[in-house]
C-alpha cells in the first residue's frame, strides 16, 4: 500500500535550517506531485508548496518564498523540505502529502514531523 | 493572495446538525475539499469536489456549494465528530493550494 514515512522530530535554534524527509513506497514516486503542509500550535493547516518529483519543478506559497526549498531523490523515492532562517513561530508539525488528483488532492499524508525552534 | 474564510468555532449538542461555512472568491470556479483533524493525527478528507463523500466516511457528512461559499453539514452529530475542520481549495491557476483557517467543532 502507499506509505509516506517522515523523518524524526528536530530541535533547532533560531536562525538555523531544518531538512525534513518523506520516504515513499507503494507507488510510482515520479507520477505524483508531493505537497508540504504544516500545523503550528494554535494555528491552522498551512500549505507551503509542492514539488513535481519527475521534473524537480517547485511551486512555493508566497509566505515561504526565499526560505523554503523542496527537493527530491528519485533513486530512493524520497522528497525533502528544507526551511531556513528558522524563527520560533516556525515551530510546527510538518506533513508531506501525495497529490492523487481531483478526488484526493492530499492522499495519503505522512505521519508528521515535529520541528521545535527554541533558543 | 487567495484566502478562505471559516468561522473559528461551532458548537452543537449530540444529535443536532452542525454547519460549517467556507467562503472565498475562487470557490466559484474551483472545487472545495473538507478535512477533519483530531489532535495528534493527520487530516482525513471527509468531502471532496464540493459534495462527494469518500468511501468509509459516514453518511452524516455532506457538502454543498453556492457561489463563493461552500458548507460542510454534519447531521446527527456524534461525540466522535469533535475535531477541527478545514476547507481547502486552489487558486484559479490550479497551482497554489490554500486552507481555510479551520473551525473547531465542539460537541456539548
Amino acid at each position: 500500500q502507499v506509505q509516506l514515512v517522515q523523518s524524526g522530530a528536530e530541535v533547532k535554534k533560531p536562525g538555523a535550517s531544518v531538512k525534513v524527509s518523506c520516504k515513499t513506497s507503494g507507488y510510482t514516486f515520479t507520477g505524483h506531485y508531493m505537497h508540504w503542509v504544516r500545523l503550528a500550535p494554535g494555528q491552522g493547516l498551512e500549505w507551503m508548496g509542492r514539488i513535481n518529483p519527475n521534473s524537480g519543478g517547485t511551486n512555493y506559497a508566497q509566505k515561504f518564498q526565499g526560505r523554503v526549498t523542496m527537493t527530491r531523490d528519485t533513486s530512493i523515492s524520497t522528497a525533502y523540505m528544507e526551511l531556513s532562517r528558522l524563527r520560533s513561530d516556525d515551530t510546527a508539525v510538518y506533513y508531506c502529502a501525495r497529490d492523487d488528483g481531483d478526488i484526493y488532492p492530499f492522499d495519503p499524508w505522512g505521519q508528521g514531523t515535529l520541528v521545535t525552534v527554541s533558543s | 493572495s487567495y484566502e478562505l474564510t471559516q468561522p473559528p468555532s461551532v458548537s452543537v449538542s449530540p444529535g443536532q446538525t452542525a454547519r460549517i461555512t467556507c467562503s472565498g472568491d475562487a470557490l466559484a470556479k474551483q472545487y472545495a475539499y473538507w478535512y477533519q483533524q483530531k489532535p495528534g493525527q493527520a487530516p482525513v478528507m471527509v468531502i471532496y469536489k464540493d459534495t462527494d463523500r469518500p468511501s468509509g466516511i459516514p453518511e452524516r457528512f455532506s457538502g454543498s456549494s453556492s457561489g463563493s461559499t461552500v458548507t460542510l453539514t454534519i447531521s446527527g452529530v456524534q461525540a466522535e465528530d469533535e475535531a477541527d475542520y478545514y476547507c481547502q481549495s486552489a487558486d484559479t491557476s490550479d497551482i497554489y493550494r490554500v486552507f481555510g483557517g479551520g473551525t473547531k467543532l465542539t460537541v456539548l
